[in-house]
């Protein structure tokens, strides 16, 4: 299976300030057969069920503040918050789905300062 | 927009079996595809499986060794995770997931708390 990893576990941000989270596979989440990079973000709250924020590399789903932004490629992802907000608190996950099992990273924390 | 609902929390003994609901609110879960995953306490979600209820196709995770089978049934939009041979690592909180074919998981359940223990 496409082993997820994401750096660093856990970071403190002063609101208004950006924030970047990595995300690296062991195998490029390229799909060759329709050219698309099938990485995923999500963020769960405290308490809550994970919500999607990019979907397929870099779209944001529907609802997502434009402060969110994903890019990369190949095996190497960069998950962007540029003016960090205090609901934006909570844990980060990077998911694959280019192949099944599908896997996630172990998370990010990102905690206000 | 889809909206999941998921059955209560679940006690167990080692050995035993649990059930787990997913029902859509809309009553059906069209070209959609369901996916679960489970969560254990301080720990990242790991995929289980998922079920493609217009194909009535199913994919599973070999690290549950047959122990997991996901259903689904059109006529209620309810899909099912039934998990057998219920081990103390077992406890968790499981998420039904749905999305467009081809696309990710984007519409999640509450969640449901399985306890195993004796």
């Amino acid at each position: 299976e496409i082993v997820m990893t994401q750096t660093p576990l856990s970071l403190s941000v002063t609101p208004g300030e950006a924030a970047s989270i990595s995300c690296r596979s062991s195998q490029s989440l390229l799909d060759s057969d329709d050219g698309k990079t099938y990485l995923d973000w999500y963020l769960q709250k405290p308490g809550q069920s994970p919500q999607l924020l990019i979907y397929t590399l870099s779209y944001r789903a529907s609802g997502v503040p434009d402060r969110f932004s994903g890019s990369g490629s190949g095996s190497d992802f960069t998950l962007k918050i540029s003016r960090v907000e205090a609901d934006d608190v909570g844990i980060y996950y990077c998911m694959q789905r280019v192949d099944l099992p599908l896997t996630f990273g172990q998370g990010t924390r990102l905690e206000i300062k | 927009q889809v909206h999941l609902i998921q059955s209560g929390a679940e006690m167990r003994k080692p050995g035993s079996s649990v059930k787990v609901a997913c029902r859509a609110s809309g009553g059906t879960f069209g070209n959609y595809s369901i996916t679960w995953v489970r969560q254990a306490p301080g720990q990242g979600p790991v995929w289980m499986g998922q079920i493609i209820p217009l194909f009535g196709f199913t994919n599973y995770t070999q690290r549950l060794q047959g122990r997991v089978t996901i259903t689904a049934d059109e006529s209620t939009g309810t899909a099912y995770m039934d998990l057998v041979s219920l081990k103390s690592g077992d406890s968790a909180v499981y998420f039904c997931a749905t999305g467009e074919l081809g696309g990710p998981p984007s519409h999640w359940g509450q969640g449901t708390q399985v306890t195993v223990s004796s």
